[in-house]
Order: C-alpha cells, then structure tokens, then sequence
C-alpha cells in the first residue's frame, strides 16, 4: 500500500534553534500534502496546506514566518520550525493525498515528536 | 458550523468483547467519512472511507456504518484484540472544499487482558 515517510521520527534540540521535518510519499505523487500539529489526547489540528510549485496555505492562527512549509518536488514536503521554543513542542504529522486517487486518498505519515529544551 | 463529534471520549473492554464507537457529524455538504485508527506516537492508518451511498463496510474484523440521513456513522469492532488498543479517529471530508477535512476528537480505546 501507499507509504508516507516522516523524517525524523523524534528530534530533540535547544531553544532558538530550527528543526526542519521531512515527509515523503514513496510510491505514489503528491500535488498537495498537509502538516498537523497533534497535542496529547487530542486530535490532529491541520496547520497549512503544501502545495507542490506554490506557497502553503496556512489555517487561521498559524504563524508563517514560523512554520516555513516547501514542498520542492511531487512527492517531498518539509516544515522547518523555525526559532524553536519549548511550546512549539509538539507531536507532528503530515499526510500526503494520492494525486492518482478518485477519492483523493489520504496517507499519513508516522508522525515526528518534537522537544525542544 | 461544520464539526465531527466522537462518543465515547474513551473506552476499556475486555478481550474478546465487541465494541461499538459512534461519530454524529453535522458536515455539510458531504463527501466522505473515513475513520482511522491512531497507535500512540504513531500517524493515522486508514481502516475505511464511505461515501454517500453506502451504507456499510468492512475492513477484517472492523465494520463501518453509515446513515446519511441522520449523519451518523459507527464503528463496529468484532472479537476485539490487545493490539486494537488505539484511538480511534472519524473524518468527513466537505466536498468542493479542497481537501477540508473535518476531523473528530477521537474514541481512545483500551481493551485489557
């Protein structure tokens, strides 16, 4: 079945750095993926809107300048969480949408757990 | 307001039992629903979409259900094992919104020894 890969699956770093997330789709193109923050025991809480070849389209409330979003090829998305501070720790998933698919299936990844000291 | 609503918030069931877990959505207009199942620290996996017209699927021992007309849909779990502990993720997709899916909160589910 479709695989979407999350790069790293956990990351560690000091406050002020930027911590940059990779998320790949390995069998299938993907015009467009998405990035979710997750909080515990709540669900997944989409943050932007990767589109391949174009700028993200960000939700309501999600700093940009923050959370810089390239999706550079048909099947690699990043998000760089930029000026790390120890809110932005967080659990993060992408998911990636099947562009070959009627229903537009979605695909997620395995999720990148994020701490920053 | 379009929104997903899960009951129960969480679940523990023994071994062997069957559950049920229930998802109302108030989306409009409707594409699909799809549920997912979430492994702690783990991404979302897909166990079912059901669009419009269909009334139930199956996916081994997860059956899905779905009443457009009362937009409800369950989840039915079937001889249930240790390793179905996990939440349990409802989705409906608004068609023509671009890819707007509106997500539930999830059931977590614990099924014990």
């Amino acid at each position: 079945g479709a695989v979407v890969s999350q790069h790293p699956s956990r990351v560690i770093c000091k406050s002020g750095t930027s911590v940059k997330i990779e998320c790949r789709s390995l069998d299938f193109q993907a015009t467009t993926m998405f990035w979710y923050r997750q909080f515990p025991k709540k669900s997944l809480m989409l943050m932007a809107t990767s589109n391949e070849g174009s700028k993200a389209t960000y939700e309501q409330g999600v700093e940009k300048d923050k959370f810089l979003i390239n999706h550079a090829s048909l099947t690699l998305s990043t998000l760089t969480v930029t000026s790390a501070h120890p809110e932005d720790s967080s659990f993060y998933i992408c998911s990636a949408r099947d562009s070959g698919s009627y229903t537009g299936e979605l695909f997620f990844g395995e999720g990148s757990r994020l701490t920053v000291l | 307001k379009n929104q997903v609503e899960q009951s129960p918030q969480s679940l523990i069931i023994l071994e062997g039992k069957n559950c049920t877990l229930q998802c109302n959505y108030t989306v409009s207009p409707f594409s699909n629903l799809r549920w997912y199942k979430q492994d702690t620290g783990r991404g979302p996996v897909s166990l079912t979409i059901m669009t419009f017209s269909e009334n139930t699927k199956s996916n081994g021992r997860y059956t899905a259900t779905l009443d457009a007309d009362t937009k409800q849909s369950s989840l039915h779990i079937t001889a249930s094992q240790l390793s179905d502990s996990a939440s349990y993720i409802c989705v409906v997709r608004v068609r023509g919104g671009y890819n707007k899916l509106i997500f539930g909160a999830g059931t977590r589910l614990a099924v014990h020894p």
